[in-house]
């Protein structure tokens, strides 16, 4: 069964520091990598998106991708309280033409200020 | 802009009760989701559909049902409500003319069954 595997938290961060979310994914053909970012009482929001392996920086955000070793991370630099959220990854299925994703159980990060 | 709303956000409803959540986008996406959220199971897939008159179960459609007459909407229903059915339920939806697979969602509609 493919999966999606995330550290469900709560991963508690100083203000200001680096937030670090880390996602393994099973389906070693996956091609395409998403974040989400989730308020509570809120509806996912994408954040990022990531399809090739190395870095992608969208503002205080990187994604980074290693297909090798079938991970994918979001760091967040000079995290602020308004980052304290739930992360979620989620993956498309190699060889699977329905556009589902499969979704991890999420990260819940605290920025504590 | 284009959106996708749900409507009711908030429902309350008894055991038994046949209850339809409306979802509704302006995307003009082919491909639109119904998923349910609750501590401790992430996101669950219920039902989808890739275009007008197409529909497909997810992993956890007992007790579910959904049409697609149009593009723009997908409503949801639940045949006679349970307990078990109480949870947030997010619509969402994506484009096929892409190879990314990105969803956006809608705002959620929280049910609670009695």
């Amino acid at each position: 069964q493919k999966e999606v595997e995330q550290n469900s938290g709560p991963l508690s961060v100083p203000e200001g520091a680096i937030a670090s979310l880390n996602c393994t994914y099973s389906d070693r053909g996956s091609q395409s990598f998403f974040w989400y970012r989730q308020y509570s009482g809120k509806s996912p929001e994408l954040i990022m998106s990531i399809y090739s392996n190395g870095d992608k920086e969208d503002g205080r955000f990187t994604a980074q991708l290693n297909k090798a070793s079938q991970y994918v991370s979001l760091l967040i630099r000079d995290s602020q309280p308004s980052d304290s959220a739930t992360y979620l990854c989620a993956v498309p299925p190699w060889r699977d033409s329905n556009y589902q994703l499969i979704w991890g159980a999420g990260t819940k990060l605290i920025i504590k200020p | 802009d284009a959106e996708i709303t749900q409507s009711p956000r908030h429902k309350i409803t008894e055991t038994g009760r046949q209850v339809t959540l409306a979802c509704h986008q302006t995307w003009n996406h082919n491909n639109m989701f119904w998923y349910r959220q609750d501590l401790g199971h992430g996101l669950r897939l219920i039902h989808y559909s890739y275009g007008v008159q197409d529909t497909n179960k997810g992993e956890v459609s007992d007790g579910y049902s959904v049409s697609r007459s149009n593009t723009e909407d997908l409503p949801l229903t639940l045949e006679s409500a349970a307990s078990s059915q109480t949870s947030v339920y997010f619509c969402a939806s994506s484009d096929r003319t892409g190879s990314y697979n990105e969803q956006f969602f809608g705002p959620g509609t929280r049910l609670t069954v009695l």
